[in-house]
């Protein structure tokens, strides 16, 4: 029972580098998204996915990319990591994709990525 | 300001004891209230999740109420144990629509 794998645990990166946050899911989840968390602040959405080949923003997608070509995978790219960027990022998918369906589904999360930027 | 607000910010409590995490939501329309437990260094977990016809929902220890009028919802941890130690986290909404609040810091001690 893996569910929801994001890779790696951390990284410190320096500012202008980029890099690819990693999330797998082995449930056939249809929708995945990306948020993430500060301290003092609730989760916020980044991009989310309601199907392979179909991506969109959400509260904070600036300086973020993501793409899904696979059902199970829902990679997040920093395209030039900025200190701003320094939070626990957090992958997650839920059963359903349409909006009344998914209203009642759980999503279930990985255990994150706690990324530095310096 | 957060449309979803939590109190108490962090409590601690004894093993054995019962406790009550508040939620109150400004958003609206409502669409549904969820409570999910995050562990230190780990992804939240769900726990309820509760439509605009439910008031009620338990799962074991924990049991979730809604008060649509008021826009109000509470967490009732009973007979609390160590490992309930965590994050216990408000959120309205559904979909991709979700708002979270910033969480009850829950320490249970011996």
């Amino acid at each position: 029972n893996a569910g929801v794998t994001q890779t790696p645990k951390f990284q410190v990166l320096k500012t202008g580098q980029s890099m690819t946050l990693q999330c797998a899911q082995d449930m056939n989840h249809e929708y995945m998204s990306w948020y993430r968390q500060d301290p003092g602040m609730g989760l916020r959405l980044i991009h989310y996915s309601v199907g392979a080949g179909i991506t969109d923003q959400g509260e904070v997608p600036n300086g973020y990319n993501v793409s899904r070509s696979t059902t199970e995978d829902f990679p997040l790219r920093l395209l030039s990591a900025a200190p701003s960027q320094t939070s626990v990022y957090f992958c997650a998918s839920s059963y359903s994709t349409g909006q009344a369906s998914s209203y009642n589904s759980p999503l279930h999360f990985g255990n994150g990525t706690r990324l530095t930027v310096t | 300001k957060n449309q979803v607000e939590q109190s108490p910010q962090s409590l601690i409590i004894l093993e054995g004891k019962n406790c009550t995490l508040q939620c109150n939501y400004t958003v609206s329309p409502f669409s549904n209230l969820r409570w999910y437990k995050q562990d230190t260094g780990r992804g939240p977990v769900s726990l309820t999740i509760m439509t605009f016809s439910e008031n009620t929902k338990s799962n074991g220890r924990y049991t979730a109420t809604l008060d649509a009028d008021t826009k109000q919802s509470s967490l009732h941890i009973t007979a609390s144990q160590l490992s309930d130690s965590a994050s216990y986290i408000c959120v309205w909404g559904g979909g991709n629509k979700l708002t979270f609040g910033t969480g009850t810091q829950l320490k249970v001690e011996l």
